[in-house]
């Protein structure tokens, strides 16, 4: 395709359990960016890949929730002992990083996690 | 760290008239980028326009135009001719202009933007 896409469009879980968020970004883009948006609030940074390396994983609120790019392509979000404050949009971006300052970010339409 | 403040939650507009959007932002950098996105319903973000800290002119993009006051550090949207199709979630955004590749962005709370037909 030729737009971000995420799997699944929405998750539901039970508290405790682990989950895996799915990012396929643009071709040839090797920027990605998790951001997370919980209601009434605007997406929050949560970890960005160049390539396959994190190379900020500041926003991650904590060990819970790691991310992973292997191939440099999709991206997984993972999360365990998922809490009922992890319900949220997770968002996922991607864009060339060229590194010139004027790339633009792609986002896919999100994945609505709600934990119950 | 950088904040991005809308104080405006809400907004709404006759259809064909036009709307400004406000946003406040705080940074001690002196280069930066500055973004308007709009998240309809389907919640992709969508890029409305950009603006660089360092260009004087405001950017401008068909019926979307900035008026940035740097010194101020404003930053508002202003919709020309609303469309209904312009109905969504508005939001501010911040990037750092020089952060070794990482252009993560600081966005504000949004603004919902109702067109009355």
């Amino acid at each position: 395709g030729a737009g971000v896409s995420q799997t699944p469009s929405n998750k539901v879980t039970e508290k405790g359990k682990y989950v895996e968020l799915r990012c396929d970004p643009i071709s040839g883009h090797t920027a990605l960016y998790w951001y997370r948006q919980s209601l009434g609030q605007g997406p929050e940074f949560l970890i960005y890949f160049q390539g396959t390396g994190a190379a900020d994983d500041s926003g991650l609120p904590n060990d819970r929730f790691f991310a992973v790019r292997p191939e440099g392509s999709v991206s997984t979000l993972k999360i365990q002992r998922t809490e009922r404050g992890d319900s949220a949009v997770y968002l996922c971006a991607s864009s060339l990083g060229s590194g010139g300052g004027t790339d633009t970010q792609y986002f896919g339409p999100g994945t609505r996690l709600t934990v119950l | 760290a950088q904040t991005v403040t809308q104080s405006q939650p809400e907004m709404s507009v006759q259809e064909a008239e036009t709307v400004t959007l406000s946003c406040t932002y705080d940074t001690s950098e002196s280069d930066y980028y500055l973004f308007w996105y709009k998240q309809p319903p389907s919640r992709q973000m969508i890029l409305v326009i950009r603006q660089e800290a360092y260009k004087q002119q405001n950017a401008t993009e068909n019926r979307f135009s900035v008026n940035f006051q740097k010194a101020a550090k404003s930053f508002s949207l202003k919709i020309s001719d609303s469309q209904l199709g312009d109905a969504a979630m508005y939001f501010c955004a911040y990037r750092a202009a020089s952060n070794f590749g990482n252009e993560k962005l600081t966005f504000g709370t949004g603004t919902r933007l109702t067109i009355i037909p």
